[in-house]
């Protein structure tokens, strides 16, 4: 059973506007969320993280909100850039820190459109 | 961050065979761990790689299956055994720096015939 969901496998966003991706859990023992970035042939490249005593996080163009009580998180992209077009993967950890291994979604392929 | 590199980055094996994929940290680090992702998968976690001692599995991982070494604190292998179409994968191995985010490895892409 998937413990961290990803439901759209593909996102297609105009360059300029708001990209959201977003992330369910089901387990509530998790603590602590991060987004990864994943180009093809790389490994993921760490994004941005939220621990679950914040429900914002902030990093340059990179937002990612934390809804607990919906077991909900979503990343913001704003403005979208071609160069962000990657695949993103939620992931997360009943730990804060990297201290215990990650679980992941299936991640969202991300499509900036000129 | 750190420059974590993998070898081989890809190959392609006969089933029945095993391949030993190398992971080499430019720094030392605490924590390594070894995940693999199926075609149209999510990464999942095989193992947390020990230094100086046996490497801890997750569910569904078995030592015989999938052996892991952790000599020092910037080096680790991870051998896939008895090879089976189905361990077609992309294997990454990640470490964990300072800052607690876990960095990952550039993958090896397996593909098993």
């Amino acid at each position: 059973d998937q413990q961290v969901k990803q439901n759209s496998p593909s996102l297609s966003v105009q360059e300029g506007r708001i990209s959201i991706l977003n992330c369910d859990y089901t387990n509530s023992m998790f603590d602590y969320f991060l987004w990864y970035k994943k180009y093809p042939a790389e490994g993921p490249t760490f994004l941005i993280s939220i621990s679950s005593i914040k429900d914002k996080n902030e990093d340059g163009r990179f937002t990612v909100f934390l809804n607990k009580s919906a077991k909900h998180l979503s990343l913001h992209i704003v403005p979208s850039q071609p160069g962000d077009s990657a695949v993103y993967f939620c992931a997360a950890s009943e730990r804060v820190g990297g201290a215990d291994g990650l679980t992941f979604g299936k991640g969202t392929h991300l499509i900036i459109q000129p | 961050s750190a420059v974590i590199s993998q070898k081989p980055s890809r190959d392609i094996c006969q089933r029945g065979t095993s391949l030993t994929i190398q992971c080499q940290v430019d720094s030392q680090v605490t924590m390594m761990f070894w995940y693999r992702q199926q075609p149209g998968q999510s990464l999942t976690l095989i193992a947390t790689a020990n230094q100086g001692s046996e490497a801890t599995y997750e569910s569904g991982f078995v030592i015989d299956k999938f052996p892991i070494s952790r000599p020092n604190l910037t080096f680790s292998t991870l051998t896939v055994s008895n090879m089976s179409p189905e361990d077609s994968s992309i294997y990454l191995c990640s470490v964990v720096l300072g800052s607690d985010e876990q960095f990952f490895g550039p993958g090896t892409r397996l593909t098993v015939l």
